[in-house]
């Protein structure tokens, strides 16, 4: 079993759509974070988010937290084919441990 | 945030050969992580490299198999031994963002593939 299930596994949609991924986990964190990575590079940091209920925005990317701090939302507006890549969320604790991710495909 | 090269970027292997893959940070840091990140996985940690000390190993993996190397604060190895086609996986390193974020906040190398025929 997953600490951190996200879902949904795969998403293909056209570009212009806007949508939303899940990371969700029974487990308390003290942060999350999430991770994009694209074919042949290593995971690339997004956002961390710490405050229960904290909604940080990236551009086109709203991250939000759950208030007990054991989930978190990432959604994407008008979503670009640049978005394409595995989405990760993060949290740590004991050591840091990874969700399944969400493949995202965004086409033209 | 730490810059970190890896190498090789990519190889393929005969069965039970063994591989060494090397990570280099441009800044000196206390804790390196080795991960694995199996075909359409995530990644799992494999073992914590620590300088001066012995690495610390995540269940399931043993450093008969997964030997690693740390001999200063910018530098890693980690070997894969007597590989087989299940060791076919993506190999990254990573480090901590910064030293105020802890083990908590990590950047990544941009991972070793192996193929293991």
């Amino acid at each position: 079993t997953q600490l951190l299930e996200q879902s949904p596994q795969f998403l293909s949609i056209q570009e212009g759509e806007n949508l939303t991924v899940y990371c969700n986990s029974s487990s308390v964190f003290s942060s999350l974070q999430w991770y994009r990575q694209e074919p042949g590079e290593g995971p690339v940091l997004l956002v961390t988010v710490v405050t229960g209920g904290e909604v940080k925005k990236l551009k086109r990317l709203t991250f939000q937290f759950g208030d007990a701090r054991k989930d978190s939302s990432l959604h994407i507006t008008a979503a670009q084919p640049g978005d394409t890549g595995l989405y990760l969320c993060a949290g740590a604790i004991h050591d840091m441990r990874f969700g399944a991710g969400t493949r995202l495909t965004v086409k033209p | 945030s730490a810059v970190i090269s890896q190498k090789p970027s990519r190889d393929i292997c005969q069965r039970g050969t063994s591989l060494t893959i090397q990570c280099q940070v441009d800044s000196q840091v206390t804790m390196m992580f080795w991960y694995r990140q199996q075909p359409g996985q995530s990644l799992t940690l494999i073992a914590t490299a620590n300088q001066g000390s012995e690495a610390t190993y995540e269940s399931g993996f043993v450093i008969d198999k997964f030997p690693i190397s740390r001999p200063n604060l910018t530098f890693s190895t980690l070997t894969v031994s007597n590989m087989s086609p299940e060791d076919s996986s993506i190999y990254l390193c990573s480090v901590p963002v910064d030293s105020h974020s802890g083990a908590n906040v990590l950047t990544f190398g941009a991972g070793s593939r192996l193929t293991v025929l």
